[in-house]
């Protein structure tokens, strides 16, 4: 079946440094991507989206890189700081008549002072 | 310009009780998903709704289980007869037409 899912379940990176979290997904008709972050206790918030037309989107310390060939995309956090620490969600949905959303299994980001 | 607003946000329930989850979504919102999350897990989606009817519930569990999105008044996900097993974290969101789900704070489930 179609699924979204994240090659590493846990990352650790010192304050400061760039952190970056991968994804993979198998439906290649997937044309929207999302990313959200999840902090404890608390709902999955919006970062960052990208569609299949694009492979690079920059925001404010993250870009979102997207490579339809492989199926893959990532999520890069510049300057990564103790309140990046979360639980971090890819999740694709399709352009059809509504946004039904798929999430990956998540990876866990904690930020080493 | 409140987000979504899920309550109660922690609810305990003793086996075979009924579980009733509230969401009300943004302003100008029509459109409602139910999510369920497992500790250390994703988020599981179970049903997707707009005013007054059910327009996916392929994740629901065919018993004990059912949602409502009412002309008037918030979603109402509702679980009968509740067991050990369902106890889990469940999230709202809510979206315009088109574009990104808003998700609420989630509503904590304990079955004693």
């Amino acid at each position: 079946g179609e699924s979204v899912g994240l090659h590493l379940p846990t990352l650790s990176v010192q304050e400061g440094d760039n952190s970056i979290i991968n994804c993979a997904y198998s439906n290649s008709a997937s044309d929207y991507f999302i990313w959200y972050k999840q902090e404890s206790g608390k709902g999955p918030q919006f970062i960052i989206d990208i569609r299949s037309n694009m492979d690079k989107r920059q925001g404010q310390r993250v870009t979102v890189l997207l490579n339809k060939t492989v199926k893959h995309l990532s999520l890069q956090i510049a300057a990564t700081q103790p309140g990046d620490s979360a639980v971090y969600f890819c999740a694709e949905t399709g352009e059809t008549s509504y946004d039904k959303v798929i999430f990956g299994p998540g990876t866990s980001l904690s930020v080493i002072p | 310009n409140a987000g979504v607003m899920q309550n109660p946000r922690h609810l305990v329930r003793r086996r075979g009780q009924e579980a009733r989850l509230r969401c009300s979504p943004m302003k100008g919102h029509s459109h409602v998903y139910w999510y369920r999350q497992l500790p250390e897990e994703g988020l599981k989606f179970m049903v997707y709704l707009q005013k007054e009817n059910i327009i996916d519930e392929s994740g629901m569990p065919k018993e004990r289980f059912s949602a409502e999105f009412p002309k008037e008044g918030p979603s109402i996900l509702r679980i009968q007869q509740v067991v050990r097993g369902d106890s889990a974290a469940y999230f709202c969101a809510s979206s315009p037409r088109t574009g990104v789900q808003h998700f609420g704070d989630g509503t904590r489930l304990s079955i004693l």
